[in-house]
């Protein structure tokens, strides 16, 4: 049974375009994640849920809507897509406090934005 | 969360151990050392983690220096498959929920 699940694993669109990505896992965790690794490699976080609820927006533009209907659940909405938004994002899930907390990632989704 | 010091790449031979070593000189008490690797096209995946004793799970082990201030990370018989990228990240104890701050990592590459 996969864990973290996204879908699509490919998505290539044309800038301005509206397009959403989609999340689930099936671990039973509170708190779901997105993060964004540009062409440099570079992970960073974008936006944390817990229990629905927004928690973490790390300076992400507006264009960026996060959506969680469910405790399983966190999708990503992009409007108006920018050349810059090319990208693989990681959506991922942890339960708990302290120390174990490990963190499950998704596959990723490869957006490509021409 | 802490800063942490890897080098950008190493390289191993299959089938030896390998040795990936982290520096984190500003580490305090109450921080984890934790480490996630990320396979090539894949989502990174949690491989170990300690405080202050050495950690041995069915991945790796985890050796902690005794001032806290390095530790390595030792994979005792390097396989093809162990080729990745592997990020060190501290995480406080009270971090929770909270996401990880990823550095550059280091990139390992085994060689058939």
């Amino acid at each position: 049974d996969t864990a973290v699940s996204q879908t699509p694993k490919y998505l290539v669109t044309q800038m301005g375009n509206d397009k959403s990505i989609k999340c689930e896992q099936n671990l039973g965790h509170d708190t779901m994640y997105w993060y964004k690794q540009d062409s440099k490699k570079f992970l960073k976080i974008m936006f944390s849920y817990n229990n629905k609820e927004l928690i973490i927006n790390e300076t992400v533009p507006n264009r960026f809507s996060p959506k969680s209907p469910d405790k399983a659940h966190l999708n990503l909405h992009i409007n108006s897509l920018e050349l810059g938004d090319s990208a693989v994002y990681f959506c991922a899930s942890s339960q708990g406090y302290g120390m174990n907390n490990e963190q499950f990632f998704g596959p990723g989704t490869r957006l490509t934005v021409l | 969360d802490a800063k942490t010091t890897q080098p950008n790449s190493m390289e191993s031979n299959e089938e030896e151990p390998v040795h990936l070593p982290c520096n984190h000189s500003t580490i305090s008490g109450t921080d984890y050392i934790h480490w996630y690797r990320q396979l090539p096209s894949q989502g990174p995946e949690y491989v170990i983690h300690g405080l202050t004793s050495n950690v041995n799970n069915r991945m790796a082990s985890l050796a902690i220096a005794e001032d806290r201030k390095s530790s390595t990370l030792i994979l005792h018989r390097a396989t093809l498959r162990d080729a990745a990228v592997y990020y060190c990240i501290l995480r406080d104890l009270d971090s929770g929920n909270t996401p990880l701050v990823f550095g550059k990592g280091t990139r390992l590459s085994v060689i058939a």
